[in-house]
């Protein structure tokens, strides 16, 4: 079964700081991608995707993603982050193809400091 | 369009107390699904619908959750009897066959089990 590890529980940076976020997969098949933020009392919103074609995604506000096939890995960033991307962002994947259910990771806390 | 709708958007009951949850997805969307996000954790799925039918119930504790989509529309996800760890935000989101854009979220219904 499909896994998802991020490797920050909480991140701290500074206003213009620039941002990775890490995430790793485990699937030994072709999978589908996904970025998703939860800003404070929001709900859950896509930030980006990726299926297939370019592995470097661009997705809203300023935030990209690279899949790296030969290292299992879909990290986020963002080369200056605001203020407002104090949120926190969950890598998701599934396998390419099917309708079927996201396998979610525990998710990366980030605070922009002003 | 209209989002994914929840309601309620708090609930606080007692434990061995039952509780129930409304989602109704977004127009045409056939697949629905309820994660259960505990704190600090990622979301988890507990069961996904296609049309009416149960396509993914493995992770439901079916010994006191229970969720029905009758109409192959809104859905309804119980808890009966509730135990302290069952406190968590329970998710509904919802998608077009194909899963081309990724699910989209309600804002979720926060359960405080005391």
């Amino acid at each position: 079964a499909q896994s998802v590890s991020q490797h920050n529980h909480h991140v701290i940076l500074s206003e213009a700081a620039s941002l990775e976020l890490g995430c790793n997969y485990s699937y030994g098949g072709t999978v589908n991608l996904f970025w998703y933020v939860q800003y404070p009392g929001q709900h859950l919103q896509l930030l980006l995707k990726y299926f297939s074609g370019d592995p470097l995604v661009k997705g809203i506000k300023g935030f990209e993603a690279e899949f790296i096939k030969s290292k299992f890995s879909f990290n986020l960033r963002k080369p200056s982050v605001q203020w407002s991307d104090t949120a926190e962002y969950f890598c998701a994947v599934t396998p390419a193809g099917r309708d079927d259910k996201i396998i979610f990771g525990k998710g990366t806390r980030l605070h922009i400091l002003p | 369009e209209a989002g994914v709708a929840q309601s309620p958007r708090y609930k606080i009951i007692e434990k061995r107390q039952s509780v129930a949850f409304w989602c109704n997805p977004i127009s045409g969307h056939a697949t629905l699904y309820w994660y259960q996000q505990i704190l600090g954790q990622g979301p988890k799925l507990l069961i996904q619908f296609q049309n009416n039918g149960v396509v993914d119930d493995s992770q439901l504790p079916k010994d006191r959750f229970s969720a029905e989509r009758l109409k192959g529309v809104d859905s309804t996800l119980k808890i009966q009897p509730a135990k302290l760890e069952d406190s968590a935000v329970y998710l509904c989101a919802s998608s077009q066959p194909g899963f081309s854009g990724g699910y989209t979220f309600g804002s979720g219904t926060r359960l405080t089990v005391v």
